[in-house]
């Protein structure tokens, strides 16, 4: 499963909390990704990162932010949880194999903000 | 902007029977597809991928085909079992920006 793991792996809080999930991974990949998965709407990129300290942008990154201090770690936090951020959160590495980039996914995180 | 359209968004089939989805991306400079399965509670599992220089890729039951000049992608599965029951997306990658660009998905049911 690529050496990633995500804690925690489920997480109840309330609304207006802050909230990190963390996502760690053994293998030195460069290329580290966070998702949301939410019924209807598949697989949606939240924030990237493309090395230590070089994170960007993805298609629904209101309310997140995201660091990456260590090639090993790379976090995302909702600075103030909202009900519409329950969800899965899902974040995978991109691994090259044979000259092309491939993306595999970590166990997932459920959250429900109450 | 980058899309995939992926249809149907559910597919249910009879035991042994053929399931076939398909996938429309936006991008003529993508070059990568892969598919991914993921059953219930499940992360999404890599299963098949195909190249942009390959019209065609089998791995047993599974194919995927693939039309650049449609910019349209195929997953074909034969022989359908109960343990293909799942959620099926799509995906084309973005060279330029290192991203995936995810299909919504497609629920397959395989009756026993």
């Amino acid at each position: 499963d690529a050496g990633i793991t995500q804690s925690p792996r489920h997480k109840v809080t309330e609304t207006g909390t802050p909230v990190t999930l963390r996502c760690h991974q053994t293998e030195n990949h460069r290329y580290m990704y966070w998702y949301r998965q939410d019924p209807g709407h598949g697989l949606r990129l939240i924030h990237y990162s493309y090395g230590v300290k070089d994170t960007d942008k993805g298609e629904v990154s209101d309310g997140y932010s995201v660091s990456r201090s260590k090639t090993e770690d790379f976090l995302l936090t909702l600075e103030s949880a909202t009900s519409s951020q329950t969800s899965v959160y899902f974040c995978a590495i991109s691994r090259l194999a044979d000259n092309q980039e491939t993306q595999y996914f970590g166990p997932g995180t459920r959250l429900l903000v109450l | 902007g980058e899309n995939v359209e992926q249809h149907p968004s559910t597919l249910s089939v009879q035991e042994g029977d053929s399931a076939v989805i398909k996938c429309t991306y936006s991008d003529s400079a993508s070059n990568y597809f892969p598919w991914y399965k993921q059953e219930l509670g499940k992360r999404p599992q890599l299963i098949i991928d195909i190249r942009s220089n390959v019209g065609e890729k089998k791995d047993q039951r599974i194919a995927v085909t693939l039309n650049k000049t449609a910019k349209h992608f195929s997953l074909h599965i034969t022989e359908t079992q109960p343990e293909d029951s799942a959620v099926y997306f799509c995906a084309a990658w973005m060279d330029s920006s290192y991203k995936l660009i995810f299909g919504s998905g497609t629920r397959l049911l395989v009756r026993p």
